[in-house]
């Protein structure tokens, strides 16, 4: 039973354009979610992150919208570059509770020049 | 946050014999965490390394099949014993990092490309 979902598996973009990618959980109990970044051959690099008592965080480039009611958040990039190609991880966990880690399958984002 | 450092990057290992990984952290931190990605799935928790007791291991994974050592705050290493085929993944380390200021933002290693063959 797949707690977090990232149900597009890859997402192409065009250089300067918005890339939004998507996730789902299923566990009510989830309080803190985390956007991690991976390219080929390295480990996945923490890129954003945000509590359950906010709706929105934003770095730069990179914001983290979630809604609660949905069990959903969404990785806003403005404006894509091709640096920012790589598989992109949700994860999610419980603070106070277990703090472990629970991911998504990625979603594989390229951002054509 | 820490950095870590994961060894070997990949290796080809023959059914039956065993691969050890190791993770060196550059700080000290409390807790590590052992992650196993098959192809094409998500990032899966096998254990969580503890410095001086036993590793917890997750729902699926045992210490006979993956053994765990944490001898220092800095340093572990997990072993893929009597392997075969079905366990060629990339086996990741994770340590916490930043939580004290509050993100949460767990740092990984390079991870470890292991084909049994």
């Amino acid at each position: 039973d797949q707690q977090v979902k990232q149900n597009s598996p890859s997402l192409s973009v065009q250089e300067g354009r918005i890339s939004i990618l998507n996730c789902d959980y299923t566990n009510s109990m989830f309080d803190y979610f985390l956007w991690y970044k991976k390219y080929p051959a390295e480990g996945p690099t923490f890129l954003i992150s945000i509590s359950s008592i906010k709706d929105k965080n934003e770095d730069g480039r990179f914001t983290v919208f979630l809604n609660k009611s949905a069990k959903h958040l969404s990785l806003h990039i403005v404006p894509s570059q091709p640096g920012d190609s790589a598989v992109y991880f949700c994860a999610a966990l419980e603070r106070g509770g277990s703090e472990k880690l629970v991911f998504g399958k990625g979603t594989k984002l390229t951002v054509n020049p | 946050s820490a950095v870590i450092s994961q060894k070997p990057s990949r290796d080809i290992c023959q059914r039956g014999t065993s691969l050890t990984i190791q993770c060196q952290v550059d700080s000290q931190v409390t807790m590590m965490f052992w992650y196993r990605q098959q192809p094409g799935q998500s990032l899966t928790l096998i254990a969580t390394a503890n410095q001086g007791s036993e590793a917890t291991y997750e729902s699926g994974f045992v210490i006979d099949k993956f053994p765990i050592s944490r001898p220092n705050l800095t340093f572990s290493t997990l072993t893929v014993s009597n392997m075969s085929p079905e366990d060629s993944s990339i086996y990741l380390c994770s340590a916490e990092g930043g939580r004290e200021l509050a993100n949460y933002g767990y740092t990984f290693g390079s991870g470890t490309r292991l084909t049994v063959v």
